[in-house]
């Protein structure tokens, strides 16, 4: 079966880092692009990361540059999202989700999500 | 940054109806665009990407239109299972924006 599932959310402290892992299975992830989405709380749907395929190119939200980093362990299968310097309002249930065909970032798989609270 | 908007926030609407959903870019992206729906308790799932191109598995109810800033999602005849909110997201550069969201409810 054709999935993703996020893994590595949790409660952590402003100023605390997490790590988020996505890992595919069903296909080969190293050959698309893959992206990272989130929702907060009573808000809609925000892009926050990118990669290309291979993980030539990574791209960020103006709001987590600097702090978060994306990649991928392609010999893994595992799309990553390390974040760091969080503050709350980075809570939000963070989606992965591939690329349709490398490099076009229309989303066709996701995953159910992980969630992430910051709170004191 | 390009800012995409939707027009309505809301309709209500019946089984058999058409409904057809805006969605508007700040600046031009092509064809760029995608539609996805999404129900209560579930991810995102694309219909539409290209402005117009349908996802494999995607009833042929549904269809996308527009390029430059406008664009249109239309269901040409609402089913149960249609009921959701729709999103729209352009993928002509970063950072990648989504629409507000349509929710489609049952009037």
């Amino acid at each position: 079966e054709v999935q993703l599932l996020e893994s590595g959310g949790g409660l952590v402290q402003p100023g605390g880092s997490l790590r988020l892992s996505c890992a595919a299975s069903g296909f080969t992830s190293s050959t698309y692009a893959m992206t990272w989405v989130r929702q907060a709380p009573g808000k809609g749907l925000e892009w926050v990361s990118a990669i290309s395929g291979r993980g030539a190119a990574t791209y960020y939200a103006e709001s987590v540059r600097g702090r978060f980093t994306i990649s991928r362990d392609d010999a893994q299968n595992t799309l990553h999202l390390q974040l760091n310097s969080l503050t709350a309002e980075d809570t939000a249930i963070y989606y992965c989700a591939k690329d349709r065909a490398d490099g076009s970032y229309y989303m066709d798989l996701w995953g159910k999500g992980t969630t992430v609270t910051v709170s004191s | 940054d390009i800012q995409m908007t939707q027009s309505p926030s809301s309709v209500s609407a019946s089984v058999g109806d058409r409904v057809t959903i805006t969605c508007r870019a700040s600046q031009g992206i092509s064809s760029y665009l995608a539609w996805y729906q999404r129900k209560p308790g579930e991810v995102p799932k694309l219909l539409i990407y290209g402005g117009s191109s349908l996802q494999g598995g995607v009833p042929s109810r549904f269809s996308g239109s527009g390029s430059g800033t406008d664009f249109t999602l239309t269901i040409s005849s609402l089913q149960p299972e249609d009921f959701a909110t729709y999103y729209c997201q352009q993928a002509n550069s970063f950072p990648l924006t989504f629409g507000p969201g349509t929710k489609v409810d049952i009037k």
